[in-house]
């Protein structure tokens, strides 16, 4: 069963960059099975797809934050990660990793089965 | 992308059914049989509840439903309990691997 951590500073100051990792246990990100996905939510608010990559470094980007995203991956170390250039408040949220099971074998196919717990990101000076 | 249309609220009474439903275009809703449903309650992480549209994950109960007409997907839950009180979200495959939620329901039980 997967499970999914997300890690990374709990504070960003405006106009500097987020970044944060998702360390994935009880499989391999080499899966050809998997996209690896994030995911956002404002404080209040709904959820919001950021992005997701394949472990080849492929990403499909949310077109509203393309200009400002970083998705990568380490099969290395069994991670991958965000980073989130010239921040302001709205970026402010719950950071979700989530792995997204794309293939035709996938039991949740094209849907968000596994969630990490979540980690909050303030932008604030 | 544009989010999907959610009703910002639901409710219904022990026992009721309630459906929350879940419209975006043909480009996301309507053209893929890819419409998934979370719910979140609060300081938790959203769980699936409904994928492939009228799908359930194994551990989820029969109380809860999906179904998609044209270019709105529905989630009904029957015989409403009191831990369903949640926020529930839909998600659509909008295709080239991109993904859009919903903006969310909260679902009161009365």
């Amino acid at each position: 069963q997967l499970q999914l951590q997300e890690s990374g500073p709990g504070l960003v100051k405006p106009s500097e960059t987020l970044s944060l990792t998702c360390t994935v246990s009880g499989g391999s990100i080499s899966s050809s099975s998997y996209y690896w996905g994030w995911i956002r939510q404002p404080p209040g608010k709904g959820l919001e797809w950021i992005g997701t990559i394949y472990h080849t470094g492929y990403t499909y980007y949310n077109p509203s934050l393309k200009s400002r995203l970083t998705i990568s991956v380490d099969t290395s170390k069994n991670q991958y990660s965000l980073q989130v250039n010239s921040v302001t408040a709205a970026d402010t949220a719950v950071y979700y990793c989530a792995p997204y099971c794309f293939a035709t074998s996938c039991y949740t196919r094209r849907a968000f089965g596994v969630w990490g717990q979540g980690t909050t990101v303030t932008v604030s000076s | 992308q544009s989010a999907l249309t959610q009703p910002p609220s639901a409710s219904g009474s022990p026992g009721q059914s309630v459906t929350i439903s879940c419209t975006g275009t043909s480009s996301d809703v309507g053209g893929y049989d890819y419409v998934s449903w979370y719910q979140q309650h609060p300081g938790k992480a959203p769980k699936l509840m409904i994928y492939e549209v009228t799908k359930r994950p194994s551990g989820v109960p029969d109380r809860f439903s999906g179904s998609k007409s044209g270019n709105t997907a529905s989630l009904t839950v029957s015989g409403l309990q009191a831990e369903d009180e949640a926020h529930y979200y839909c998600d659509s495959y909008a295709g080239n691997n991109n993904v859009v939620f919903g903006g969310g329901t909260k679902l009161t039980v009365l």
